[in-house]
């Protein structure tokens, strides 16, 4: 079975631009969770989609947003980027019945803001 | 709110030591599930375990093995006979039942297995 997938690995913008991040679960995934990883916050839950719905949301700023296509696949998207945005973001997802909360994560996006 | 907290930041030991890393949690909910993943220098997370509040059965796999202590409110990492490969930052992390699939991951222990 093939793992986690992020699209791209790395990514170089600039202050003030919008960036779009993509995701494809685990064949049979329904639910998609993004976290952010930086030196100082360390992990942090963006937020989860379930069957193309948000069932969950971190304490992020509106700028940051996500949305899930029938077919499970997600994207992030962060508008007006800011140097602080610079992170690995990460994206995982899990299955449903007895395991339903294992998440199994990407190998992340690096997004580096100059 | 829930709270993951992995004191040790930083450890080092020599090849074929044991060594545990240390994970205390804070929640008011009864129902909960925890898990330890490892972040090897490519970045990706890889699951390690997890464990439901109900389940305080200890547990071994291979040279991993896990204690939990609901009374303490711990859930402890022992590698035995450590390996270079081991290398990695583990990370500890908490779900609430009924939450969804938001984890509330530890700071990270970062472990350096040297020859």
């Amino acid at each position: 079975k093939a793992g986690v997938t992020q699209t791209p690995r790395y990514l170089i913008k600039t202050r003030g631009q919008q960036v779009t991040l993509s995701c494809s679960p685990i064949s049979g995934h329904r639910s998609v969770s993004w976290y952010q990883q930086t030196p100082g916050q360390g992990l942090q839950f963006l937020f989860e989609y379930f069957s193309e719905t948000q069932r969950n949301k971190g304490n992020f700023p509106g700028r940051f947003s996500g949305r899930q296509f029938s077919n499970s696949r997600s994207e992030m998207n962060v508008s007006t980027l800011e140097l602080g945005d610079s992170a690995l973001y990460l994206c995982a997802s899990s299955g449903t019945g007895v395991a339903y909360n294992e998440q199994f994560f990407g190998p992340g996006t690096r997004l580096t803001v100059l | 709110a829930q709270k993951v907290t992995q004191a040790q930041t930083e450890i080092s030991v020599v090849e074929k030591e044991d060594v545990t890393l240390d994970c205390v949690y804070e929640t008011r909910d009864t129902t909960y599930y925890l898990f330890w993943y490892k972040q090897p220098p490519s970045g990706e997370l890889v699951f390690l375990i997890r464990r439901n509040s109900f389940d305080e059965q200890n547990e071994i796999s291979g040279r991993y093995s896990w204690n939990f202590q609901k009374s303490t409110s711990s859930f402890n990492f022992t590698i035995t006979a450590s390996q270079v490969v081991d290398s990695a930052v583990y990370f500890c992390a908490l779900i609430l039942t009924g939450g969804g699939n938001k984890l509330t991951f530890g700071t990270g222990t970062q472990l350096k297995v040297e020859l």
